[in-house]
């Protein structure tokens, strides 16, 4: 069962235009939520993050989109860049009932990122 | 310099053998985590550890190994009980008191 769902295998969108990618849930436990950018055979770097408490954070031409009631969340990055070219995983956190998480992580599926000049 | 170093970057193995996977971090990390990604997935966890001498089975552990005696390393062996070996194993960590995970660069395990 996939709690964490990007289902645009891929985007592609033209350098300087916004690129916006998506990630459904279907946990409402879940509480704080992660980007993550991947290059082929390479490990992922942090890109932003947000928690359950807020509906936006913006970090330079990143911006993450949190709907709870829609269980859905979004980053946007504008404007876009060739070197935006990656992988782009969302990841979320889930509380246990006790209130801890051992900051475990379910991750989605990714998203390919293509950036053209 | 801090970061998380995994190696080898590449590795071949015959079907049978155990082998075991290295990662190292000098962030002065607690946790730690190890996930595999196959085409087309998303990253699945295979176990983590908060602190040392303590580590607990994640989602996909069957066939796998792990043992925690230093702070700074958390070894993974994939052993020949994995019916599926052949993949991307990332390790991860992370600090207390915090949620994001830092990676490594990644080996690239195949079972030939």
């Amino acid at each position: 069962d996939q709690q964490v769902k990007q289902n645009s295998p891929s985007l592609s969108v033209q350098e300087g235009r916004i690129s916006i990618l998506n990630c459904d849930y279907t946990n409402s436990m879940f509480d704080y939520f992660l980007w993550y950018k991947k290059y082929p055979a390479e490990g992922p770097t942090f890109l932003i993050s947000i928690s359950s408490i807020k509906d936006k954070n913006e970090d330079g031409r990143f911006t993450v989109f949190l709907n709870k009631s829609a269980k859905h969340l979004s980053l946007h990055i504008v404007p876009s860049q060739p070197g935006d070219s990656a992988v782009y995983f969302c990841a979320a956190r889930l509380l246990n009932a006790g209130g801890t998480s051992y900051g475990k992580l379910t991750f989605g599926q990714g998203t390919i990122l293509t950036v053209h000049p | 310099d801090g970061g998380i170093t995994q190696s080898p970057k590449y590795l071949f193995r015959k079907e049978g053998q155990n082998v075991t996977l290295s990662c190292e971090q000098n962030l002065n990390h607690d946790a730690m985590y190890w996930y595999r990604q196959d085409p087309g997935q998303g990253l699945r966890l295979i176990y983590y550890s908060q602190i040392v001498n303590d580590f607990q089975k994640g989602d996909i552990a069957e066939g796998y190994s792990v043992s925690r005696e230093k702070k700074e390393s958390f070894p993974l062996t994939v052993t020949s009980a994995q019916k599926n070996p052949t993949a991307f194993y990332l390790c991860a960590s992370r600090r207390q008191g915090t949620d994001t995970q830092y990676f490594g660069p990644g080996t690239r395990l195949t079972v030939l």
